[in-house]
């Protein structure tokens, strides 16, 4: 099946510990995208990435990196910077940086 | 930066009755998508618009996109509880250095009541 996975689907973890979220697509897709979804503020981007081996800062990058080694693959890591990482991570996909955006099923972390 | 603004945050409406929400964006955009987002899912494209001026119609659902494509609006007709869920809308600037960069709106919280 084709698609985007996101992995896993809750996560847990302790305050001052890092965390990467997991984000593959067999879509043969260039662009790739994280976003981060608080109750009532919508989808507020992390960082994109339109091609391997380069990405881009989003809105909210700061406490956040990225790699993109892989087309397929797009993880992110969650540092102890982040001051307020709970939330849900949504992670999407597009055949170009024009075209419509297919979403993972997302993640949802906790930090205790 | 580039803001998208969307209004109203929250809409509820009883079976039957009409509805809209509203996208405006601070910059001008190439183009502009809409997605819903059902309770407990993930956001699933619906349309993209990209010309000036540009209407686009999916059965009960009308999706416009304003001369100066600064501005977009989803209308929904009749609305029916399957309606029900979150509606962004989503531009894409037009060039510059933010080349793909997807930013939404904050998102309009549909609640039909039968």
């Amino acid at each position: 099946d084709g698609g985007i996975t996101q992995s896993p689907k809750y996560l847990f973890r302790k305050e001052g510990q890092n965390v990467t979220l997991s984000c593959e697509q067999n879509l043969n897709h260039d662009a790739m995208y994280w976003y981060r979804q608080d109750p009532g503020q919508g989808l507020r981007l992390i960082y994109y990435s339109q091609i391997v081996n380069d990405f881009q800062k989003g809105d909210i990058a700061e406490g956040y990196s990225v790699s993109r080694e892989k087309k397929e693959s797009f993880p992110l890591t969650v540092t102890s910077a982040q001051k307020n990482p709970t939330a849900f991570y949504l992670c999407a996909s597009s055949l170009t940086g024009w075209a419509e955006a297919f979403f993972g099923q997302g993640t949802r972390l906790t930090v205790v | 930066g580039q803001q998208v603004m969307q209004i109203p945050q929250y809409q509820h409406v009883q079976e039957g009755e009409d509805f809209t929400t509203y996208c405006n964006s601070s910059t001008t955009l190439s183009n502009i998508q809409w997605y819903k987002q059902r309770p407990g899912g993930h956001p699933v494209f619906l349309i993209q618009l990209v010309k000036s001026g540009e209407v686009k119609k999916q059965k009960r659902l009308t999706f416009q996109f304003g001369e100066a494509k600064k501005n977009s609006s989803l209308h929904i007709t009749a609305t029916q509880t399957t309606d029900v869920g979150t509606y962004f809308c989503a531009g894409l600037l037009a060039g510059g250095t933010s080349y793909g960069k997807l930013t939404f709106g904050q998102g309009t919280i549909l609640t039909v009541h039968p």
